[in-house]
């Protein structure tokens, strides 16, 4: 059975940095690109970022550019986002999605909630 | 970036009402592979979003087969064939054709 747990959120300050982490299991993790998708409260739901099965290439969503970093340890079977710089607006559920093709995200983990306020 | 409106974005039905969703694109989605890379996800209260449809009109595994996809270029519609009760939540296209990927506002599915 495919599982994808989240950890890592919480409540933070303006301007500084969290990094989540997404620990994946049930299946070969090296042979799947992952991606963070994230969902504001009561809002819908916005692509944040993707990387490859591999872990060199990465696309990002206009909105987080420079300020996050998606990664990936493959003998962890994790999948990370650190995000730097954070602001009121990037406060979310954010959820791990396993991507089999362009924006097809086959299985999604229960999601963590970030909150960015002083 | 692309824009997905989804119509309605509120949609009462009763058990076993056939309704459909439409998902309109500002560009065409078709890729110059050939691929139109439009999907459909559900989102049931409290919980994570789950795929339905890929590809436009494949239907996921596991999906009942009450729920159907169709369309092409910017106009994309998801059907499902006699509402049950589990149906209801929100439902959103999402398209992978151009970057950034972008979703739909979400349609929500109420019970009348």
């Amino acid at each position: 059975e495919v599982q994808l747990v989240e950890s890592g959120g919480g409540l933070v300050q303006p301007g500084r940095s969290l990094k989540l982490s997404c620990a994946a299991s049930g299946f070969t993790f090296s042979d799947y690109n992952m991606a963070w998708v994230r969902q504001a409260p009561t809002k819908g739901l916005e692509w944040v970022a993707s990387i490859s099965y591999g872990g060199s290439n990465t696309h990002y969503g206009d909105s987080v550019k420079g300020r996050f970093t998606i990664s990936r340890d493959n003998a962890k079977s994790t999948l990370y986002l650190q995000m730097d710089s954070l602001r009121s607006e990037d406060t979310a559920t954010y959820y791990c999605a396993r991507q089999t093709i362009a924006a097809l995200f086959d299985y999604w983990g229960q999601g963590v909630m970030v909150t960015v306020s002083s | 970036d692309v824009v997905l409106t989804q119509t309605p974005p509120t949609l009462s039905a009763t058990i076993g009402q056939s309704v459909s969703i439409s998902c309109r694109s500002s560009q065409s989605l078709l890729h110059s592979n050939g691929n139109t890379y439009l999907h459909w996800l559900l989102q049931r209260p409290g919980q994570s979003p789950q795929l339905l449809i890929y590809l436009v009109s494949r239907l996921e595994s596991g999906v009942p087969n009450r729920f159907s996809g169709s369309g092409s270029g910017t106009d994309f519609t998801l059907k499902i064939s006699g509402v049950e009760a589990e149906d209801l939540g929100v439902y959103y296209c999402v398209q992978g054709t151009h970057a950034p990927w972008t979703f739909g506002g979400g349609t929500k599915l109420e019970l009348k």
